[in-house]
């Protein structure tokens, strides 16, 4: 079955480092690829998604590229913000007709320190 | 894109009792999307509801447990039945639009059980 897996947590940065979360996935076909960011407290958010291979999604200053080569779809920040402190959630959906739940990794904690 | 209300957005409950947790989509869906998320832990689908027929429980959920209404195509309800401190979670609902396209989330509920 499709599954993803992105690297464990917490991570900790300082403010201005570089960020990456590794994900990559299993799947069959070409899904589509998300990250979503959970910030303290609430639901989740779209932070940026990738539909097909060499698409890279962008927003906030993160991007990710799709890899079909890797399967993967790492996420990058070139400088992090105390602001970005969130729980971040790899996500793919098979090319589907939108009835089914997307599949999730298991999340990375992220925490900026000044 | 989809607007969701979900309420409420947090309670408290007194064990053995019951929370019903509300989720109100801004258009038509045919599926929406229950998930629990226990502290620190990445999302667990409990149900996926279609509007007029019963819902389709994951592995090791319920109905009599997580009973759910799903009376038209924009709302729904899950009630989290007979509480216990094991139940305190973030609960979720969760929609997709057409093909390829991502989940949008409620703002979640935060159950504690005393």
């Amino acid at each position: 079955g499709n599954s993803v897996t992105q690297m464990e947590g917490p991570v900790t940065l300082s403010e201005e480092a570089f960020l990456t979360i590794n994900c990559t996935y299993t799947a069959t076909g070409y899904p589509s690829l998300f990250w979503y960011v959970q910030y303290p407290g609430e639901g989740l958010q779209l932070l940026l998604k990738a539909t097909k291979a060499d698409d890279k999604g962008s927003n906030k200053g993160f991007e990710a590229t799709y890899r079909k080569e890797t399967t993967s779809f790492h996420l990058e920040k070139g400088s992090v913000q105390v602001s970005d402190s969130a729980v971040y959630f790899c996500a793919l959906s098979d090319r589907d007709s939108g009835n089914t739940p997307l599949v999730f990794g298991k999340g990375t904690r992220l925490s900026v320190i000044a | 894109s989809a607007v969701i209300s979900q309420k409420p957005s947090r309670d408290i409950c007194q064990r053995g009792t019951s929370l019903t947790i509300q989720c109100q989509v801004d258009s038509q869906v045919t599926m929406m999307f229950w998930y629990r998320q226990q502290p620190g832990q990445s999302l667990t689908l409990i149900a996926t509801a279609n509007q007029g027929s019963e819902a389709t429980y994951e592995s090791g959920f319920v109905i009599d447990k997580f009973p759910i209404s799903r009376p038209n195509l924009t709302f729904s309800t899950l009630t989290v039945s007979n509480l216990s401190p094991e139940d305190s979670s973030i609960y979720l609902c969760s929609v997709r639009g057409t093909a390829n396209t991502e989940a949008f989330f409620g703002q979640g509920t935060r159950l504690t059980v005393v």
